[in-house]
């Protein structure tokens, strides 16, 4: 399977303990994207890399977020100090875009890897 | 920002009925505009995406039209099918993100 890959895909911890999640995208693809989608919600953006670089960050990702992208390959997703208001799904997503004009910017997601925070 | 709003929050059909959702958007953008489809567990699905120049497009059951000057777009879900019944998202470019609507949960009843 080449799709976009997640682990773990369920996360159950104690408020207070830190989280990683870990992002496989597709091969070729060299945008990644974090979402955070919560109960009968869309997704939420939280930040997104272009190969190596993290260019974007949504005021969603606190301080006690981190997510790295080493070497523009897999991605990391950590979260630290966890709160009960961190509970969700956290879904990664990638893309290969080589400009506006090359066609859509089609993000492909992966199944997601669910935090739940006691 | 790029502003989603999306509905019905949730709509039940009848087998081989039509199954309509609407969504309108904020900012122009020059991109594509796509539906995503997701099931229980399991990520978003790129269903199917129009670009902006274009006012209708035709998969198979699935038709966006696209309202460039009103801001909207919206699915059709024709001849619905049981296997439909799933949680649909619109998205609007926004920089090179998607915003995403809120979603609508299709039940098609047998």
């Amino acid at each position: 399977d080449t799709g976009v890959s997640q682990n773990p895909r369920h996360k159950i911890t104690k408020r207070g303990q830190n989280v990683t999640f870990r992002c496989d995208p597709i091969s070729e693809h060299n945008r990644l994207y974090w979402y955070r989608q919560t109960l009968g919600q869309g997704p939420e953006f939280l930040t997104y890399f272009q190969n190596e670089a993290q260019l974007e960050k949504s005021r969603l990702l606190s301080d006690r977020f981190s997510a790295e992208r080493p070497k523009g390959s897999f991605s990391t997703l950590e979260i630290q100090r966890t709160e009960q208001g961190d509970s969700a799904m956290y879904l990664c997503a990638s893309s290969l875009r080589q400009g506006f004009s090359s066609g859509a910017n089609v993000l492909t997601f992966g199944a997601g890897s669910r935090l739940t925070v006691l | 920002q790029q502003q989603v709003k999306q509905s019905p929050q949730s709509l039940i059909v009848q087998k081989g009925g039509i199954s309509i959702i609407n969504c309108a958007y904020e900012n122009t953008a020059f991109d594509y505009f796509p539906w995503y489809q997701q099931f229980p567990g399991k990520g978003p699905a790129l269903l199917i995406a129009i670009r902006p120049d274009v006012s209708e497009k035709k998969e198979g059951r699935f038709t966006i039209s696209f309202n460039k000057s009103a801001k909207q777009f919206s699915l059709h879900i024709m001849d619905s099918q049981p296997g439909d019944s799933a949680t649909y998202f619109c998205a609007a470019p926004n920089d090179y993100k998607l915003s995403f609507g809120a979603g609508t949960t299709v039940t098609v009843r047998a």
